[in-house]
C-alpha cells in the first residue's frame, strides 16, 4: 500500500500517560496534516506541515500536544498526559501542493482509560 | 470563520432511488468545496470537488454561491453507495479542510 500510513492503528492507554503517533505521507507530498475526530463529528484541522514547518496550529491543539515533521518526510503527534477527552480518531493526510487532493491515512484509534 | 452544515445524519433508500445529500457552507472567501466519502472498514478518501465539475460514481454537486449549498446527488442509488458521506471547505493558503459532521447513506436492496 502506497498511500498514507499510520502507526499504531489503535492504542489504549492510561489517563495521565504519554502516547505518540506516526505518520508516513505519500513520497514526495510536502503537505502534511493532523486531524481529529470524535464520535459523530467530522474530522477536525489539528496542525499543518509545509515540509518540515509547522505552519498552522488549531486552537484545539492545546499545550499537551505537540507534533514534529524533522526531515519533512514522517511526522509524529504526541500527547502529553492524556486525559479521557483525547479519545479519539487521529487521522493524518498529505497532498503535493495547493491544488491537489489530500490523501487521508486510516487512522490511530486512541482510547484512554 | 467557516462552517460546513450537513442538517441530517442518516438517509436510507431503496435500491434505485434518487439520493441527495444536503450540505450548507458559511464562508467569507471563494469557496472550494468537496465531497468526501468513508466506506466500511476503508479510509475516508476525495468523491469529488466542485470545481472538476465531474460526475463519479453517478454522483454529481453543483455549487450554488446564492444559496451558499453543495448538494450531492445521484439518480439512482445501488448498494455499494451505502457509506458515510462528508461535505467539506477548503479554505486558506494551507488548504486546510472543515467538514461537516457527516451523513450516513443506507441503501436497501
Amino acid at each position: 500500500d502506497t498511500g498514507v500510513s499510520q502507526d499504531p492503528r489503535h492504542k489504549i492507554t492510561k489517563r495521565g500517560q504519554n502516547v505518540t503517533f506516526r505518520c508516513d505521507p505519500i513520497s514526495e507530498h510536502n503537505r502534511l496534516y493532523w486531524y481529529r475526530q470524535t464520535l459523530g463529528q467530522g474530522p477536525e484541522f489539528l496542525t499543518y506541515f509545509q515540509n518540515e514547518a509547522q505552519l498552522e496550529k488549531s486552537r484545539l491543539l492545546s499545550d499537551r500536544f505537540s507534533a514534529e515533521r524533522p526531515k519533512g518526510s514522517f511526522s509524529t503527534l504526541e500527547i502529553q498526559r492524556t486525559e479521557q477527552g483525547d479519545s479519539a480518531m487521529y487521522l493524518c493526510a498529505s497532498s503535493l501542493d495547493y491544488n491537489t487532493e489530500a490523501f487521508f491515512g486510516q487512522g490511530t484509534r486512541l482510547t484512554v482509560v | 470563520a467557516q462552517r460546513v452544515t450537513q442538517p441530517e445524519k442518516l438517509l436510507s433508500v431503496f435500491k434505485g432511488a434518487p439520493v441527495e445529500l444536503k450540505c450548507n457552507y458559511s464562508y467569507s472567501g471563494s469557496p472550494e468545496l468537496f465531497w468526501y466519502v468513508q466506506y466500511s472498514r476503508q479510509r475516508l478518501q476525495l468523491l469529488l470537488r466542485h470545481i472538476s465539475r465531474e460526475s463519479i460514481k453517478g454522483f454529481t454537486a453543483d455549487l450554488n454561491k446564492g444559496e451558499t449549498s453543495f448538494h450531492l446527488k445521484k439518480p439512482f442509488a445501488q448498494e455499494e453507495d451505502s457509506a458515510m458521506y462528508y461535505c467539506a471547505l477548503k479554505s486558506g493558503a494551507n488548504s486546510k479542510l472543515t467538514f461537516g459532521k457527516g451523513i450516513t447513506l443506507s441503501v436497501r436492496p
